[in-house]
């Protein structure tokens, strides 16, 4: 089955500073990906939808600024978060599709801690 | 916005037992799809419905759809202590979204429900 990895799986960082977070489609062609953002005990909200080489799409309510992302190529994604705050802790999953299946392949998700 | 809302929010059974968790949703779709997630981890797709389908098997597992109610169910047979996790339903947009653009195959996911199954 279709494979897509995120890196990295955690990370704990301190307010202010800016992390990356990527997520790759190892084994097919991701024609688009979309960020996820979960906080403990709650579901799965769409952040943004990427498409291979334009701009990204962001839900409403949803800082494109503060939440960078680049879809560099067909297989790799990345999420920045800028200037990052304590509210911002929480688990972002990264999803992939091509348009040859109906399905999106989910990450493994990161587990990201501001102090 | 999430538009899909399941129930229970969390249903405790015991080993063997049935398990069955509702997800309902509000504007028109395309298909829907339950997932499962263990506890801090990434979501296991577990099974996909198109919308012209009224019931699908997997395994242990049955869905079925009703769009005239807008609703679904996710039956789990036999439970056993490893099927404890999240489950959630998405749904995938249906008129208005065609291949290729930005927001085709967007996922709305329903709340979850908690499924313990105690051994």
């Amino acid at each position: 089955g279709a494979v897509v990895s995120q890196h990295p799986s955690w990370v704990i960082c301190k307010s202010g500073t800016s992390v990356k977070i990527e997520c790759r489609s190892l084994d097919f062609q991701a024609t688009t990906m979309f960020w996820y953002r979960q906080f403990p005990k709650q579901s799965l909200m769409l952040m943004a939808t990427s498409n291979e080489g334009s701009k990204a799409t962001y839900e409403q309510g949803v800082e494109k600024d503060k939440f960078l992302i680049n879809h560099a190529s067909l297989t790799l994604s990345t999420l920045t978060v800028t200037s990052a705050h304590p509210e911002d802790s929480s688990f972002y999953i990264c999803s992939a599709r091509t348009d040859s299946y109906n399905e999106q392949f989910f990450g493994p998700g990161t587990r990201l801690t501001v102090l | 916005s999430q538009q899909g809302e399941e129930d229970p929010q969390a249903l405790s059974i015991q080993e063997g037992e049935n398990a069955t968790m509702n997800c309902s949703y509000k504007t028109s779709i395309n298909n829907l799809q339950w997932y499962r997630q263990n506890s801090g981890r990434g979501l296991v797709h577990l099974i996909l419905i198109r919308s012209n389908e009224r019931e699908k098997h997997s395994g242990r597992l049955r869905v079925t759809l009703d769009t005239s109610k807008k609703s679904s169910s996710l039956l789990i047979t036999a439970s056993r202590a490893a099927d404890t996790a999240s489950y959630f339903c998405a749904t995938a947009a249906g008129v208005g979204g065609h291949a290729g653009g930005t927001s085709y195959g967007k996922l709305t996911f329903g709340q979850g429900t908690i499924l313990t199954v105690h051994p």
